[in-house]
């Protein structure tokens, strides 16, 4: 059974980089696209980027810029860097896996409540 | 503002039948993307209720099913039942913003 275990600060200081990381179990990288998703308290989800297994990436238009999605097959994670961060980034931050770049994300991590203050 | 548009709530009692719409556009929706939902308890990770505009995964009750025609997408709860009480969000992609997934605002879903 695939899991995704997000790991990373729940608490980032304005102007500062925030940094996740989802471990995959039970699966590989391989052959699938890897998003990560955030939901602000009390409000809707909106996604934030995506990297393919074999390195392409892409990235909400309104977030282009700030935002760096890496993977490291060898260890079976992959890692979400969101740069200057203010008072809108916080939120819960999901990672999420899909089969292809429009479809559904069929498993996700637990999910980080990320805190900017 | 989500790319989107559902209604903020809905609700029914017991029973009954409720249905919860998601208007997009002609570069999402109306382009011929698959429209996806998605099931979220407070605290908890969405979960994939229907994919590829109608397809329901082994798991999910056939009392949740969904449509789509040109640029809307529906889903359909028959026989509701308190456990449904959850939000619920439309996905798809669209290829007017250099390739992105968007989602729509959610649904509060409340059984009566």
């Amino acid at each position: 059974q695939v899991q995704l275990h997000q790991s990373g600060p729940g608490l980032v200081k304005p102007s500062e980089t925030l940094s996740l990381t989802c471990t995959v179990s039970g699966g590989s990288l391989s052959s699938f696209y890897w998003n990560w998703i955030r939901q602000p308290p009390g409000k809707g989800l909106e996604w934030i980027g995506y990297i393919y297994y074999n390195g392409r990436t892409n990235y909400n238009p309104s977030l282009r810029g700030r935002v760096t999605i890496s993977a490291d097959t060898s260890e079976n994670q992959l890692s979400l860097k969101l740069s200057s961060v203010t008072a809108a980034d916080t939120a819960v931050y999901y990672c999420a896996r899909a089969w292809d770049s429009t479809g559904y994300h069929s498993y996700w991590g637990q999910g980080t409540l990320v805190t900017v203050s | 503002q989500s790319v989107l548009t559902q209604p903020p709530s809905v609700s029914g009692a017991p029973g009954q039948r409720v249905t919860i719409s998601c208007t997009g556009t002609s570069s999402n929706i109306g382009a011929g993307y698959h429209v996806h939902w998605y099931q979220q308890f407070p605290g908890t990770a969405p979960k994939i209720l229907i994919y590829n505009n109608n397809n329901r995964p082994s798991e999910v009750p056939d009392r949740f099913s969904a449509s789509k025609s040109g640029t809307s997408a529906s889903l359909a709860i028959t026989g509701l039942q308190a456990e449904d009480e959850a939000d619920y969000y439309c996905q798809s992609y669209d290829n007017s913003l250099s390739g992105s997934r968007v989602f729509g605002g959610g649904t509060k879903l409340t059984v009566l």
